[in-house]
């Protein structure tokens, strides 16, 4: 059971380049969301998914994007990179968001360096 | 709004002590309380949980957790410390049966001395 899969690990990025960040969760997940870590900041919610074909922001989506088309995966795009989005990213999935009692299980994340 | 904070950013305790970690949180409404851990270059794993009922709360690895709504903390504690237990430590708080999404604390870096 592979849970909640990230890729890639890691990545370097210059100033204005684009790319996609993958994330793929096998437990039939209908939440889904991304998050940044920046150290003493916590985690911070980017956006976030309750189904296939439904997404919406969360506390800073300035400069990412997403789409649902599956239940299965839940990919974030940077537009133009800057060096503000070098961070750790990290997907999260769980049962029944909606109700918020059930916990998040995580992926072990991407580290995003922008140059 | 919602809120947590972790007024520790570090927590040093000796092998075999009793460890605690402090969270407090702001909410309005009834909150839904969560303690998350994370190992070097991993993501986040859960821990525990208070939805409802008995304020103390049991969970993973021995660790458990007081409910306290008056002071409105949410504190994790273990009774004996192990090396393995160090870490970075997530408390993080929703509001039952609202829209918003889970917000985490600033965390705590738990090192536990041999």
């Amino acid at each position: 059971n592979a849970g909640v899969t990230q890729t890639p690990k890691f990545q370097v990025l210059k100033t204005g380049q684009s790319m996609t960040l993958q994330c793929a969760q096998d437990m039939n997940h209908e939440y889904m969301s991304w998050y940044r870590q920046d150290p003493g900041m916590g985690l911070r919610l980017i956006h976030y998914s309750v189904g296939a074909g439904i997404t919406d922001q969360g506390e800073v989506p300035n400069g990412y994007n997403v789409s649902r088309s599956t239940t299965e995966d839940f990919p974030l795009r940077l537009l133009s990179a800057a060096p503000s989005q070098t961070s750790v990213y990290f997907c999260a999935s769980s049962v029944q968001g909606a109700r918020g009692d059930s916990p998040l299980h995580f992926g072990n994340g991407t580290r995003l360096t922008v140059t | 709004a919602q809120s947590v904070a972790q007024p520790e950013d570090q927590v040093n305790v000796a092998e075999g002590n009793p460890l605690t970690v402090k969270c407090t949180y702001s909410v309005s409404g009834n909150p839904y309380l969560f303690w998350y851990v994370q190992y070097p270059n991993r993501g986040l794993q859960f821990l525990l949980k208070y939805i409802t009922g008995d304020n103390l709360v049991k969970g993973s690895y021995g660790f458990e957790a007081e409910f306290n709504k008056s002071q409105t903390s949410f504190h994790l504690k273990k009774p004996s410390a192990l090396v393995s237990d160090s870490a970075l430590y997530f408390c993080a708080v929703i509001v039952s049966g609202s829209a918003r999404q889970l917000t985490f604390g600033s965390g705590t870096q738990l090192t536990v001395l041999p």
